[in-house]
């Protein structure tokens, strides 16, 4: 049974880039679309951002100036990172597997989600 | 930019059905899925692809997608469906989550 683990600081600055790494266990990161997304506090979710295992990546619009999605298949691992942080980026960052074709895309397993709070 | 709309809450009795819209410009010629999400926890896929279930969801989520609008709808409400909903979609690649309805069973 798959299973992803976010890692990474708790505490970003203003102006400064959060980074965070999911891990993969009980399967492979081969095949799938893996993607990051984030609530803020009290609020919806908000898709940030995927990668497919061979590199490809797509972002959302309203952050694609400032997010960086990579993905490292010997370490079944993939990465977030976004520059020029604000207070607005505080939230609970969760890592996801996706399945996607012709028309579809889902989530069918998250990770646990690691909160980020952006203060100086 | 593609947006999905939802009611911000939705109110049921236990034991009758509920049902959850998410609107959008012709959703019903795109595949939704929908999450539930429990206070403290990561969501969950009720359902994917309009109206499929995944393995281990209860018979009584179903879901129907057709014209703009998607609906999940549970049968038979229990206390423990209490929870937020979300819908989802995808938009010329781009993941688009609706804002969320809070199901308070009642």
């Amino acid at each position: 049974q798959v299973q992803l683990q976010e890692s990474g600081p708790g505490l970003v600055k203003p102006s400064e880039t959060l980074s965070l790494t999911c891990t993969v266990s009980g399967g492979s990161i081969s095949s799938y679309y893996w993607s990051w997304i984030r609530q803020p506090p009290g609020k919806g979710l908000e898709w940030i951002g995927y990668i497919f295992y061979s590199g490809s990546t797509n972002y959302n619009p309203s952050l694609k100036s400032r997010v960086t999605i990579s993905v490292d298949t010997s370490k079944n691992q993939f990465s977030l990172k976004l520059s020029s942080v604000t207070a607005a980026d505080t939230a609970v960052y969760y890592c996801a597997r996706a399945w996607a074709g012709t028309g579809y895309y889902y989530i069918d397993v998250w990770g646990n989600g690691t909160t980020v709070t952006v203060s100086s | 930019s593609y947006e999905l709309t939802q009611p911000p809450s939705v109110s049921v009795s236990p034991g009758q059905t509920a049902s959850i819209t998410c609107s959008g410009d012709k959703l019903g010629d795109k595949y939704a899925c929908w999450y539930q999400q429990k206070p403290g926890q990561s969501p969950v896929l009720v359902i994917y692809q309009d109206n499929k279930r995944p393995s281990g969801i209860p018979e009584r989520f179903s879901g129907s997608n057709s014209g703009n609008t998607a609906t999940l709808t549970i049968s038979g409400t229990q206390a423990m469906d209490e929870a937020d909903y979300y819908c989802q979609a995808w938009d010329s690649s781009i993941v688009v989550f609706g804002g969320g309805t809070k199901l308070t069973v009642l």
